[in-house]
């Protein structure tokens, strides 16, 4: 495999349930990202991880809970979503340094009923 | 405040036209600026990214941009847009130091017709 890798790809999910987004990147990179794409807004960046190390968390929900066990892998653990949490979240990779730029997944299509 | 603005919600042109997707930012340093492209039910996939030197750059699939400190604008260009091109774009701005930390634009939905 190459690239960014989310899974799984599409997940319905009930407000009491508790779920994880799964992201892997073959880049080498050592610097990963969360961000939401609902409709009609803009990328909002969620999370940002430095050689494992959260970095910056924009006032995101402790709904959301981020797992970066290493510079490859990145987890979303979801718990007691709210319907307007349905959404399409994307993970991203970038190596550390200047003029860089993310690699993006393919998202994961969220829908919270 | 950091802001990426694209006026255009959607525009559609006609296969073989020229395009031109709009982009105007606002950042406190010098900015490191980005187009994306993301088709339906995919990820986004960079089309170019200009940080210093010639203002008109290149990018893959035939697009350039030209970025104006003027104007502080990032356009995004194609003379001849195929009908493998209706996609959602993204303008972003960033950091030069952490290139995956970025603020996005709205979008701009592009159809083509035949």
């Amino acid at each position: 495999e190459t690239g960014v890798t989310q899974t799984p790809r599409h997940l319905v999910m009930g407000m009491t349930n508790k779920k994880s987004l799964k992201c892997e990147q073959h880049l080498g990179h050592n610097a990963m990202y969360w961000y939401k794409q609902s409709a009609k807004k803009p990328l909002e960046l969620m999370f940002v991880y430095n050689f494992k190390e959260q970095t910056e968390n924009n006032s995101v929900p402790s709904r959301f809970s981020p797992e970066c066990p290493n510079s490859s892998h990145l987890f979303l653990h979801l718990h007691t979503l709210q319907p307007e949490d349905s959404a399409l979240y994307l993970c991203a990779s970038s190596q550390a340094g200047t003029y860089t730029e993310a690699f993006f997944g393919q998202g994961t299509r969220l829908t919270v009923v | 405040a950091q802001s990426v603005t694209q006026p255009d919600i959607h525009i559609t042109v006609s296969e073989g036209a020229s395009l031109e997707l709009r982009c105007n930012y606002s950042y406190g340093a010098t900015p490191y600026l980005f187009w994306y492209v993301q088709s339906p039910g995919q990820g986004l996939q960079l089309l170019l990214k200009y940080f210093s030197g010639d203002t008109l750059v290149q990018g893959i699939k035939g697009f350039e941009a030209e970025f104006k400190r003027s104007q502080s604008s990032f356009n995004l260009r194609k003379p001849s847009v195929h009908w493998s091109d209706a996609a959602e774009y993204f303008c972003a701005v960033g950091d030069y130091n952490q290139g995956g930390k970025l603020i996005f634009g709205q979008g701009t939905e592009l159809s083509v017709k035949p």
